[in-house]
């Protein structure tokens, strides 16, 4: 099993869509979560950390469940520009130096 | 956005060649790491380093080094480049340990022929 796993896509969604993402990690010490943003031939950059109790950025809202190790993205009102491939980022258990990252779910929002 | 550039941004080279790769900072950021991106794999971590002259290996650190004799720069070296050794390097920094945002350079594609 792979540390951090995303359903790669891509998801296919209409502009003002509600599009949600999922991302399951095997570590059960892993401490820190996060969802970066990445466009094509581009850098990562942070979407927004994701914390125990969930949290919501404006259209975006992060949520964490431990028990079944896995979060979540959520994104309301999509536009064309929330088009780009979302990985998924977590802190390796025992160790916060090291992040596991997930290949990434693209997303592709059309007019 | 961070400061955070990288040289060069593109490279072909050949095979068994020494090669070095750049990344400069203006954020005076602690922490420096150098990943590599591959279809398939997620970023994996190569080396990072912790402060000047102190680094530690990453996940897939054979047949790279690195050094970091001032704060604002990490440079990464294939001592002998392999076709394998094709891909995206990003360099990114963080103020603090990895639970800090890690803001990336724009990163540089080696192609190893």
């Amino acid at each position: 099993r792979k540390e951090v796993e995303q359903d790669p896509g891509p998801f296919n969604v209409p502009e003002g869509a509600t599009v949600a993402f999922n991302c399951t990690y095997s570590n059960s010490a892993s401490q820190s979560f996060f969802w970066y943003r990445q466009d094509c031939r581009k850098e990562p950059k942070l979407l927004m950390s994701v914390y125990s109790s969930g949290n919501e950025d404006g259209r975006f809202t992060a949520q964490l469940n431990r028990a079944s190790q896995y979060i979540s993205l959520l994104i309301r009102d999509s536009k064309l520009s929330d088009s780009a491939t979302y990985l998924c980022v977590v802190t390796a258990g025992g160790n916060n130096r090291k992040l596991i990252w997930g290949l990434g779910t693209s997303l592709a929002v059309n007019p | 956005d961070a400061g955070i550039t990288q040289s060069p941004r593109h490279k072909v080279t050949e095979t068994g060649t020494p090669v070095t790769l750049r990344c400069h900072q203006t954020e005076n950021h602690r922490y420096m790491y150098w990943y590599r991106q591959d279809p398939g794999h997620g970023l994996r971590l190569i080396h990072y380093s912790y402060g000047v002259k102190d680094t530690d290996k990453g996940e897939v650190s054979d047949g790279y080094s690195v050094s970091r004799s001032k704060t604002e720069d990490f440079l990464l070296t294939l001592e002998s480049a392999t076709s394998s050794q094709t891909s995206v390097y990003f360099c990114a920094t963080t103020s603090g340990p990895s639970t800090d945002t890690q803001y990336f350079g724009p990163g540089t594609r080696l192609t190893v022929l």
